[in-house]
């Protein structure tokens, strides 16, 4: 099992659409979660860290859910300029190591 | 404007040779680290650094070279005895302060021939 999965996509929505991405993770001691977003051919850049109460910033909202071992992205009203990957990235404790997922692509479409 | 910087934004390199790729920063960050991405792959840790003068192995260590002589600087060296160099490395340093975001550079896209 990877430490860390997402759903690769992509996940093509309209205009306007809501739309959520998860990420599992599989060792229970991460303390620290983020998701980047990733250009095509850029680098990454951080879209948000995510906090265990959960946090939101404008049109995105970031939960997490220790439990399960799961991070969740939603996107209200999309647009065309999300189109992008978006990156899991979990640390566990007592590590300077950040554990990517693949990524999970999301195309907006007009 | 503080951030990081990779160089050569593009290289080619024969089959064979050695090549160093440089990453600055001056965020002043302590933490640095050395990431590789494959086409339609997620990010794989080669190398990653604390503190001046100490580093440890990543996942995919093998071929790849580090030093970190300088706290703003954490340059790679591709050997000849990684098999497969090409990729897309990208160079991160992490704040340490709390927030412990990592912030990458532009990346260096390496191409054998």
């Amino acid at each position: 099992r990877k430490e860390v999965e997402q759903d690769p996509g992509p996940f093509n929505v309209p205009e306007g659409a809501t739309v959520a991405f998860n990420c599992t993770y599989s060792n229970s001691a991460s303390q620290s979660f983020f998701w980047y977003r990733q250009d095509c051919r850029k680098e990454p850049k951080l879209l948000m860290s995510v906090y265990s109460s959960g946090n939101e910033d404008g049109r995105f909202t970031a939960q997490l859910n220790r439990a399960s071992q799961y991070i969740s992205l939603l996107i209200r009203d999309s647009k065309l300029s999300d189109s992008a990957t978006y990156l899991c990235v979990v640390r566990p404790s007592g590590t300077y190591k950040y554990i990517f997922g693949t990524g999970t692509r999301l195309k907006v479409l007009a | 404007d503080g951030g990081i910087t990779q160089s050569p934004k593009y290289l080619f390199r024969k089959e064979g040779q050695n090549v160093t790729l440089s990453c600055e920063q001056n965020l002043n960050h302590d933490a640095m680290y050395w990431y590789r991405q494959d086409p339609g792959q997620g990010l794989r840790l080669i190398y990653y650094s604390q503190i001046v003068n100490d580093f440890q192995k990543g996942d995919i260590a093998e071929g790849y070279s580090v030093s970190r002589e300088k706290k703003e600087s954490f340059p790679l060296t591709v050997t000849s005895a990684q098999k497969n160099p090409t990729a897309f490395y990208l160079c991160a340093s992490m704040d340490g302060s709390g927030a412990n975001v990592l912030t990458f550079g532009a990346g260096s896209r390496l191409t054998v021939l």
